[in-house]
């Protein structure tokens, strides 16, 4: 167990639909970070969150929108889904170093959500 | 924008061969370098890391040295377990804004036969 929990493990739902994502990061990590991952794509980063805020936007879709609630967990949430939708999003957490320190930390993963459209 | 390549996969090997895959990186400045291990049906783990020059991550017989000279990271161990078959992923840190966000290849699946 990473310490990293992501809920539900997998999701089967039609085209069209809206679904949500949820992670819960390490006791103590104030950052998450959303990936997706697909044969074709390799692993996309989507999205940072930390303490809350957003911090940083990679490659996401309007469809797509995040969030990080008080407690700290995140939710991604995906709608009007297509069929290339289809894949495996991980969440992974991190402790922050301060602003111009060289980062010696690495992420801790969750097992990620294997979504499939049909 | 800072970026891995590693080489593609899959590469299979008999047990208690030695292993080599190969990644260098595109990087404005002095990131950190990390390599990770997928193993089937789960989420990435950190396998080791290096934050400097010269530096060398080591971890479950595993190593790689960041080479700045030739930007590369590459991972090696002398002698592969069947347990060892995987998908590992070299990874670097940009900086953003303040953040730090970990960019990945694209993976390199490793087989070991018995």
């Amino acid at each position: 167990d990473s310490g990293v929990t992501q809920t539900p493990k997998h999701l089967i739902t039609a085209t069209g639909q809206r679904v949500t994502l949820r992670c819960s990061p390490r006791s103590g990590d104030l950052s998450v970070y959303w990936y997706q991952q697909s044969l074709d794509q390799g692993l996309q980063f989507l999205i940072q969150y930390y303490n809350g805020e957003e911090r940083a936007k990679g490659n996401i879709l309007e469809r797509f929108s995040a969030q990080q609630f008080p407690d700290l967990h995140s939710e991604l949430n995906l709608s009007s889904l297509e069929l290339g939708d289809s894949a495996l999003y991980f969440c992974a957490s991190s402790v922050d170093p301060p602003t111009g320190t060289v980062f010696p930390h690495g992420y801790t993963f969750g097992s990620g959500t294997r979504l499939t459209v049909v | 924008g800072d970026s891995v390549t590693q080489m593609e996969g899959p590469v299979t090997l008999s047990e208690e061969a030695f292993l080599t895959i190969n990644c260098t990186y595109t990087a404005t400045g002095y990131p950190s370098l990390f390599w990770y291990v997928q193993y089937p049906g789960e989420g990435l783990q950190l396998l080791l890391k290096a934050t400097k020059a010269d530096d060398k991550g080591s971890n479950k017989g595993f190593e790689a040295t960041y080479r700045k000279e030739t930007t590369s990271f590459h991972l090696e161990k002398g002698s592969v377990q069947v347990s060892d078959s995987a998908v590992y992923f070299c990874a670097l840190n940009w900086s953003t804004g303040g953040s730090y966000i970990p960019t990945f290849g694209r993976g390199t699946s490793l087989i070991v036969h018995p």
